[in-house]
């Protein structure tokens, strides 16, 4: 049974850092390419990153291009979400989501986290 | 970028049918897939590929797609099937989710 657990957020200033973790069990984390969502409190479903399951190709949402970065440790099955220079509108649920490789035509998540609040406030 | 692009809300009669549709330029190009939220839950994956459904889906849940328009229909919905459904699909090279529909069951 996948799992998937977040971690890591919090309360940060404006202009501040966080970095958000997802540590995954009960699968072979090399084989899956993963993506952060996000959540904005009573808003809908936002994609903000991807990363292939080799971490050789990388993608951002343009809300967060050069202010987040996406990386992943096979050899410890997390993923990573490094956020600097944290705005008022990046307050959300986090999540992280991930799916086979085989299956990377299909533009899905099969498994996802709970969630992490990240809330940036002066 | 583009955008998916859903009704913002839909209601269905207890074991009635309702589609939900996705619109979106990508559409033609890519496969969509399909998300039931719950309050205070993290999203499911219901739909993927052309009509597939994951291990515990029940077989209500079914998708199709046409042009640049993805559906979801629930046929016999259910009092559990109330929840808010996103699409999500590709936005080469990138990704993007649909606008949300609230599914509410009467």
């Amino acid at each position: 049974q996948a799992h998937l657990a977040e971690s890591g957020g919090g309360l940060v200033k404006p202009g501040g850092s966080l970095r958000l973790y997802c540590e995954v069990s009960g699968l072979i984390f090399s084989d899956y390419y993963m993506s952060w969502i996000r959540q904005a409190p009573g808003k809908g479903l936002e994609w903000v990153s991807y990363i292939t399951n080799s971490g050789s190709v990388i993608y951002y949402a343009d809300s967060v291009r050069g202010r987040f970065s996406i990386s992943r440790d096979n050899a410890k099955n997390l993923l990573y979400l490094q956020m600097d220079s944290l705005k008022a509108e990046d307050t959300a649920i986090y999540y992280c989501a991930g799916g086979h490789r085989s299956e990377t035509y299909y533009n899905h998540f099969r498994h996802w986290g709970q969630g992490t609040l990240v809330a940036v406030s002066s | 970028s583009s955008e998916l692009t859903q009704d913002p809300a839909v209601s269905v009669a207890l074991g009635q049918t309702v589609t939900i549709t996705c619109q979106g330029d990508g559409l033609g190009d890519y496969y969509a897939s399909w998300y039931q939220q719950k309050p205070g839950q993290a999203p499911i994956l219901v739909i993927y590929g052309q009509n597939s459904r994951p291990s515990g889906i029940p077989d209500r849940f079914s998708g199709s797609s046409s042009g640049n328009t993805a559906s979801l229909t629930i046929t016999g919905a259910q009092a559990e099937d109330e929840g808010d459904y996103y699409c999500f699909s590709r936005d080469y090279p990138l990704y993007v989710f649909g606008t949300g529909t609230k599914v509410t069951v009467l």
